[in-house]
């Protein structure tokens, strides 16, 4: 099956820079990639996806890159604010297999 | 309802006790997941249903678990004779159809003593 590799398990920035946390995956069917921030207590919040067919997506401040040949994506947040400090996780899941798998999580925290 | 909506929040009980868990999903979402949370570590899969029918029950752990949709839309989540390391978040996602983004709910938090 498929297993997701996450990296770094924690990360601290200072307000205002860029903070970047990388995955790898093994199944070299997966073709799609969403990243989830999860707040204490909370549930996991998508807040971008990449499918196979691009190489990159950006969102205002965050991005998302894939390169499938390495098999690896990337998650890019620019311009860090105090509101970006939670767990963050990326996941993959093959086509024709909706369940995802999920790394072992990035734990970001902004220093104001 | 706006989101992914769970009850309880949390469920304390007892080694060998059975319990329930519910996950109601945003209205009209066809597809529902439920997924195991442990301490420090990301979601796990356990069940798929698209509709009524579990589609893909392959992360269930063992046979204490068991799932139901009866209707397409909640589901209940049950385990049977709970055990120490059965404490974990259970988290619950729906999803338009097959393959398309699903969104969690808060979760369940549930700790067997």
């Amino acid at each position: 099956g498929e297993n997701v590799e996450q990296h770094p398990s924690t990360l601290s920035v200072q307000e205002g820079d860029s903070a970047v946390i990388k995955c790898t995956y093994s199944d070299s069917a997966s073709n799609y990639f969403p990243w989830y921030k999860q707040e204490l207590g909370k549930g996991p919040q998508l807040i971008i996806d990449i499918r196979s067919n691009v190489g990159e997506k950006k969102d205002q401040r965050i991005a998302v890159t894939l390169n499938k040949t390495a098999k690896h994506f990337s998650l890019h947040i620019t311009e860090t604010q105090p509101e970006d400090s939670a767990v963050y996780f990326c996941a993959a899941s093959p086509v024709g297999n909706e369940k995802l798998t999920f790394g072992t999580g990035t734990r970001l925290t902004i220093i104001p | 309802g706006a989101g992914v909506s769970q009850t309880p929040s949390n469920k304390v009980t007892e080694k060998g006790k059975y319990v329930e868990l519910r996950c109601d999903p945003i209205s009209g979402h066809t597809a529902l997941y439920w997924y195991r949370q442990s301490l420090g570590q990301g979601p796990e899969f356990l069940i798929y249903f698209q509709g009524t029918g579990a589609a893909d029950d392959s992360g269930l752990p063992n046979d204490r678990f068991f799932a139901v949709r009866p209707e397409g839309s909640v589901s209940t989540l049950k385990i049977q004779r709970t055990e120490r390391g059965d404490s974990a978040v259970y988290l619950c996602a729906s999803s338009q159809g097959a393959t398309e983004t699903q969104y969690f709910g808060p979760g369940t938090r549930l700790l067997v003593l």
